[in-house]
């Protein structure tokens, strides 16, 4: 039981150029959440799918386009990358609305 | 629109010493309250929640936290650190208008020192 997997773990784009990250969880659960950790700020939401075949805009949506391929991968992808998206990007997933969230390791993304 | 504030960026305390992590919160209505801990170069884990009842929520790890609604306020505490407890700590509140919304707090780093 991996829990949440996420790739790639680290990544150097340069500005205007896209890529996709990928997050997968084996837990079977129905949501699945996109997030950005920024210093000093906490995590802010993205994007999220409460369930297979449902996205929604978070705090922070623009510059970023989500996927929910089926239940168990849900993906983030910029299309053309600033240096402002330089962060750490985590992708979670809970059972439902009000379940705990399980995070997964982490993609630490440079724009330069 | 809800949000929460952790007034620390660091707290530094001797092992064995009490730990308390401080957490305001701002929101309309009942709010849902939880804690989550980061170890280095890791997700975050949940460590406890309030909902409702006993505003004495225990959690994993040994911690538990305090909801105090006059004050707004639902601190995480251990009564003895250890030095593994070392890590940076989250402070969260649901949005009451979508369960599905989390906001989180800047964190505090926790340094317990041997």
């Amino acid at each position: 039981n991996a829990g949440v997997t996420q790739t790639p773990k680290f990544q150097v784009l340069k500005t205007g150029q896209s890529m996709t990250l990928q997050c997968a969880q084996d837990m079977n659960h129905n949501s699945m959440y996109w997030y950005r950790q920024d210093p000093g700020m906490g995590l802010r939401l993205i994007y999220y799918s409460a369930s297979e075949g449902t996205t929604d805009k978070g705090e922070v949506p623009n510059g970023y386009n989500v996927s929910r391929l089926n239940k168990r991968e849900f993906s983030l992808r910029l299309e053309s990358a600033a240096p402002s998206q330089t962060s750490v990007y985590f992708c979670a997933s809970s059972e439902g609305a009000r379940g705990k969230q399980y995070f997964g390791p982490g993609t630490r993304l440079t724009v330069l | 629109a809800q949000s929460v504030a952790q007034p620390e960026d660091q707290v530094n305390v001797a092992e064995g010493n009490p730990l308390t992590v401080k957490c305001t919160y701002s929101v309309s209505g009942n709010p849902y309250l939880f804690w989550y801990v980061q170890y280095p170069n890791r997700g975050l884990q949940f460590l406890l929640k309030y909902i409702t009842g006993d505003n004495l929520v225990k959690g994993s790890y040994g911690f538990e936290a305090e909801f105090n609604k006059s004050q707004t306020s639902f601190h995480l505490k251990k009564p003895s650190a250890l030095v593994s407890d070392s890590a940076l700590y989250f402070c969260a509140v649901r949005d009451p208008s979508n369960d599905y919304k989390l906001s989180f707090g800047a964190g505090t780093t926790v340094t317990v020192r041997a």
